[in-house]
């Protein structure tokens, strides 16, 4: 079975700050990809970023990158610069190897807020 | 390439009703996840379309069942509806491993 835990309830960044949200993870797959998405208060899970396991670097998307320690079994993710539109749910996941590989995982999620 | 959609975007049923959502995934597509958001249980998987197929399946009674036709298309049926299903349902379309592209999502009341 696989679990994600994300901490942080609630967070606040001020204006143009990083800031990073905390995820761990738990599988006993060895093939795996760590996963985070935004969500608006609209609702929509918007993608942002994926790490596999076998991934050497860590995965960058503009202002997102997500800091992937496997030892560790953590996945967090950093916003650099963050702006107002950034203050939505993230929220962690996982899918497992084959046979699970479609199936996301969630962690709870993190209220992030963006303040001037 | 447009989105994934899904329809209706709100619903208001009542129990013991059934309801049908519907999603359209991203063109080129295969696979077509269903998942359910509510505030006491998170994000859980309810199933997986891959060509026309179940692939996958959440711990969910059998009153959740889906469907995936020959374009992708796949819808999801709720029979004999509760007030814990209230919820929002999110379809996510995929074509490989490294991301799931999800919908604006149905959000399903149950009165």
């Amino acid at each position: 079975a696989q679990k994600i835990t994300q901490t942080q309830p609630g967070m606040f960044v001020q204006e143009k700050e990083a800031v990073t949200l905390d995820c761990t993870y738990d599988t006993s797959d060895q093939s795996y990809g760590l996963f985070w998405y935004k969500q608006p208060s609209s609702g929509e899970m918007i993608f942002l970023i994926y790490q596999g396991s076998y991934d050497e670097q860590n995965a960058t998307e503009g202002r997102y990158s997500l800091n992937f320690q496997k030892a560790r079994k953590s996945a967090n993710l950093v916003i650099s610069a963050s702006q107002l539109g950034d203050s939505a749910m993230y929220f962690c996941a996982m899918r497992g190897g084959t046979g699970t590989a479609s199936k996301l995982t969630f962690g709870t999620g993190t209220r992030l807020q963006v303040t001037l | 390439k447009a989105g994934v959609t899904q329809t209706p975007r709100y619903l208001i049923k009542t129990r013991g009703q059934q309801v049908t959502l519907s999603c359209s995934p991203i063109s080129g597509h295969r696979s077509v996840s269903w998942y359910q958001q509510t505030p006491g249980q998170g994000l859980q998987f309810l199933f997986e379309y891959f060509s026309e197929t179940q692939r996958n399946k959440g711990n969910f009674p059998g009153r959740f069942s889906g469907r995936q036709f020959s374009n992708s298309r796949s819808e999801m049926n709720v029979s004999t509806l509760e007030l814990g299903d209230s919820a929002l349902y999110l379809c996510a379309s995929s074509e490989g491993l490294r991301a799931q592209y999800f919908g604006p999502g149905t959000r399903l009341t149950v009165l």
